[in-house]
């Protein structure tokens, strides 16, 4: 089955920091999403990004499908981005399910 | 849209006793997933339905878990003779089928279950 590998696994950034979080996986995709875990466990749909570049807010994504790999970008940190971030993907059609990463936790100190 | 709902929020059982997870999917989506997410680690698929028709199940599935999706509406999981091992946050997905390949999927709250 396809392999999903983010990165770093650990992130710790002061308060108005940027920073880029990675996604490879290791065949073609059809669906891609970025996630993020609140601390109850919730996951927050980011970003539907098969391909191309999406921006919402400070928070903007870019898969290079042809590549094999998104990038999720958050600009101007605020501590309410700490949190757990997920890559998911999947071929589609017939092989709906979503294959995550083991994410990215990212701690944002004031 | 309410968005996806899941019953009940948490579950303390002991072990050799069944349980049964509830989830409500976003209206007029027409799949459903079941997912489950360990300490540590990113959420694993179980199954999923399409409609009313269960069409994967996940070799992580074994014999004592059961789901349906009676109607294609809401779908359960059962867990029987539950085990220490199977404590972990049980996570419900829902999604539309707009196009054969392209779908995104909304998750629930999670039904984390603590097997004692």
């Amino acid at each position: 089955g396809i392999q999903v590998e983010q990165s770093p696994p650990d992130l710790i950034l002061q308060e108005g920091a940027n920073s880029t979080l990675r996604c490879n996986f290791s065949d073609s995709v059809n669906n891609l999403q970025w996630f993020h875990q609140n601390p109850w466990g919730q996951l927050i749909n980011l970003f539907y990004i098969p391909s191309g570049t999406k921006q919402n807010g400070r928070l903007s994504a870019t898969t290079v499908a042809t590549e094999r790999y998104s990038l999720l970008y958050i600009s101007s940190s605020q501590t309410t981005d700490s949190g757990v971030y997920f890559c998911a993907v999947s071929p589609g059609g017939a092989n709906s399910k979503l294959t995550f990463g083991k994410g990215i936790t990212l701690s944002v100190r004031p | 849209d309410t968005g996806v709902s899941q019953d009940p929020r948490h579950k303390i059982t002991k072990r050799g006793q069944n349980v049964t997870f509830r989830c409500d999917p976003i209206s007029e989506h027409n799949r459903l997933y079941w997912y489950r997410q360990t300490l540590g680690q990113g959420p694993e698929f179980l199954t999923y339905f399409q409609n009313e028709a269960q069409l994967e199940k996940s070799r992580l599935l074994s014999d004592r878990f059961s789901a349906e999706r009676p109607k294609g509406s809401f779908s359960t999981l059962e867990i029987q003779r539950t085990e220490q091992g199977d404590s972990a946050m049980y996570l419900c997905a829902s999604s539309l089928e707009w196009d054969k390949d392209f779908y995104e999927q909304y998750f629930g709250p999670g039904t984390r279950l603590t097997v004692t």
